[in-house]
């Protein structure tokens, strides 16, 4: 499977403020994910970051919150604007495995997100 | 509508208990996956194993087994000899091939006691 790290893993940050999430894989994926888990709780899908065009984003979640960008195949961010204590959360980045596991995603390590 | 269900919030059992984690998954799809991922305190999200809907052989790796039955729509996780490593939360989640959209369950917390 790929290896995917993501920077940083962990901040606190005002509220007000905004912070900026890469997620970097080592070898070229289709398909890249960003999940939003806030404390306790289960994973909840924000949006899928393409490649070359805008995300698509889930119910619930707005490009001008969340910004993504993927300029290639191997990289993502996304950024959380304008943070209030809401949004403290872990955000983890995904990929679709390749062949057999196709349909498979494989997760980063997760960003820990506080906002004070 | 797609949902999948853990209904057990906690588990806590003492080291070399075997335990089970249950799931069960509601779907009108014919074709999908089921998956379990562990999540350790540092929060990153492991794949343990991935199932497809036509194949409901039991799977054994180590001490983990899973039991997938579709008759009660089910896809349990057993751990035996439990380790103090085990601790973690288990999610279960369901997909339908190709939509590459993750239905997870709410977890399943397990604490394994030295």
């Amino acid at each position: 499977s790929a290896v995917i790290s993501q920077k940083p893993s962990r901040d606190i940050c005002q509220r007000g403020t905004s912070l900026t999430i890469q997620c970097q894989v080592d070898s070229q994926v289709t398909m890249m994910f960003w999940y939003r888990q806030q404390p306790g709780q289960s994973l909840t899908l924000i949006a899928t970051a393409n490649q070359g065009s805008e995300a698509t984003y889930e119910s619930g979640f707005v490009i001008d919150k969340f910004p993504i960008s993927r300029p290639n195949l191997t990289f993502s961010t996304l950024t959380v604007s304008n943070m209030s204590p809401e949004d403290s959360s872990i955000y983890l980045c995904s990929v679709v495995g390749q062949g057999r596991g196709t349909d498979t995603q494989y997760f980063g390590p997760g960003t820990r997100l506080t906002v004070l | 509508a797609q949902k999948v269900t853990q209904a057990q919030t906690e588990i806590s059992v003492v080291e070399k208990e075997d335990v089970t984690l249950d799931c069960v998954y509601e779907t009108r799809d014919t074709t999908y996956y089921l998956f379990w991922y562990k999540q350790p305190p540092s929060g990153e999200l492991v794949f343990l194993i991935r199932r497809n809907s036509f194949d409901e052989q039991n799977e054994i790796s180590g001490r983990y087994s899973w039991n997938f039955q579709k008759s009660t729509s089910s896809f349990n996780f057993t751990i035996t000899a439990s380790q103090v490593v085990d601790s973690a939360v288990y999610f279960c989640a369901l997909s339908v091939p190709g939509t590459y959209k993750y239905i997870f369950g709410t977890g399943t917390r397990l604490k394994v006691l030295a």
